[in-house]
């Protein structure tokens, strides 16, 4: 399929090994976080979601880390799988409104 | 279908020729989004609708670009005198006031 990140950054992982993804945000005022994955000629889809209020969230194989003193955003992958191969954007929202504000994304490449 | 649908999938348009993608929300859904992704990029919010009202649109990159929901459900991102630089995916998302955002696969314009 065609290739939706041709200039950003890449993370390969051997399947079953953990994943981290970063992204630093620029709003201190931002208060509401979420990771989404991005197929090859899908939408973004939802992973998981964390309030300023909380500092870990965690979901199914999944953990999002939020470190508000240095403006930084982790998504954490455990026994990553191929299917999990996508780019992830962090998103972050600062309005009232779900104006939310993409990050730029990291690919995630899964060797078998 | 149960989600986001968006049309045409995929447009291809001569510079200067006026475009309409259209987007059919989530039943229900009251909020509505339209996001632009250029290639390699994270999405860039356009405009947002609460029903049929366009609460904001300071996303709109000129006033070639208009958006509509008349009836509060259907959504259309018109786009008039296309230029190269209007070449993005065009994605919708629509949620129930500000719960999750839920997205299309979007809307491939690529003008020539």
């Amino acid at each position: 399929g065609e290739s939706v990140g041709l200039h950003l950054p890449t993370l390969s992982v051997q399947e079953g090994d953990n994943s981290i993804i970063n992204c630093a945000y620029s709003n201190s005022a931002s208060d509401y976080f979420i990771w989404y994955k991005q197929e090859s000629g899908k939408g973004p889809q939802f992973i998981i979601d964390i309030r300023s209020n909380m500092d870990k969230r965690q979901g199914q194989r999944v953990t999002v880390l939020l470190n508000k003193t240095v403006k930084h955003l982790s998504l954490q992958i455990a026994a990553t799988q191929p299917g999990d191969s996508a780019v992830y954007f962090c998103a972050e929202n600062t309005e009232y409104g779900n104006k939310l504000v993409f990050g730029a994304g990291t690919i995630l490449r899964v060797k078998s | 279908g149960a989600g986001v649908s968006q049309s045409p999938r995929y447009k291809v348009a001569k510079r200067g020729q006026d475009v309409a993608l259209r987007c059919d929300p989530i039943s229900g859904h009251v909020s509505l989004f339209w996001y632009q992704q250029a290639l390699g990029q994270g999405p860039e919010f356009l405009t947002y609708f609460q029903n049929e009202a366009q609460l904001d649109k300071s996303g709109l990159p000129s006033d070639r670009f208009f958006a509509e929901r008349p009836e509060g459900s259907v959504s259309t991102l018109k786009i008039q005198r296309t230029q190269q630089e209007d070449s993005a995916v065009y994605l919708c998302a629509s949620s129930f006031y500000n719960g999750e955002l839920f997205f299309g696969e979007g809307s491939r314009l690529t003008v020539l």
